[in-house]
């Protein structure tokens, strides 16, 4: 059964800092991986998506990594803002035959200091 | 596009009551699925379906129905409501092709009494 790992659970930085967000998974057997950003009370909006024949994506401020032999994926924040306060998840899609189904991390709640 | 929608908002129940949590998507997606929140949990499958027509159990089926009559929707029942069920519940769809990009709607938060 795939497991999805997000340490720590809670980050607290100051604004303009760069920070490292971590995941990690157990079945290295995975179609993507995808971030999300949630914030309070809110629904999930997509930050980005690697495909598994993919090492990385950049979106502005944000890069994401993928090594699927190590089973471990970073999202990279560049220059902090406050506005970047949010709970960030990891998801992996593995297909069990024909069927997708997406695992989730429990987050990493991130509180940027002004 | 209006992407992924899901009403009500917001949902209070008595133990025992019945409803239906709406969720539809103009994307004209094939796969969709429904998930619950739990703190320190996660989000959890509950139902998922690969077209109309066709439903699967996740990995929390228990005491929820589905059904998909058409591409666009993809109600989820509760037959008889329990205070386990007290959540926030999240549709999301996606084309059943590369890359399988992920959308969410904005959740229902339900509480069961």
């Amino acid at each position: 059964k795939q497991e999805v790992t997000q340490i720590p659970a809670a980050l607290s930085v100051p604004e303009g800092e760069n920070l490292v967000l971590n995941c990690s998974f157990t079945d290295s057997a995975i179609y993507n991986l995808q971030w999300f950003r949630q914030d309070p009370g809110k629904g999930l909006t997509s930050l980005l998506l690697i495909q598994s024949s993919q090492r990385e994506q950049t979106s502005g401020r944000l890069n994401a990594s993928l090594d699927k032999s190590s089973g471990r994926s970073t999202l990279y924040i560049a220059a902090s803002q406050p506005g970047d306060s949010a709970t960030y998840l990891c998801a992996v899609l593995i297909s069990n035959f024909g069927n997708e189904k997406l695992t989730f991390g429990t987050g990493t709640r991130l509180t940027i200091i002004p | 596009n209006a992407g992924v929608t899901q009403t009500p908002k917001f949902q209070v129940l008595k133990t025992g009551q019945s409803m239906t949590l709406q969720c539809a998507q103009d994307m004209n997606h094939e796969y969709m699925s429904w998930y619950r929140q739990d703190p320190g949990m996660g989000l959890r499958l509950i139902h998922y379906s690969v077209g109309a027509g066709i439903t699967d159990q996740g990995e929390v089926p228990n005491g929820y129905n589905v059904s998909r009559s058409t591409t666009e929707d993809f109600p989820l029942r509760l037959l008889s409501a329990a205070p386990s069920q007290t959540s926030v519940y999240f549709c999301a769809s996606s084309y059943s092709s590369v890359p399988y990009e992920q959308y969410f709607g904005p959740g229902t938060r339900l509480t069961v009494t």
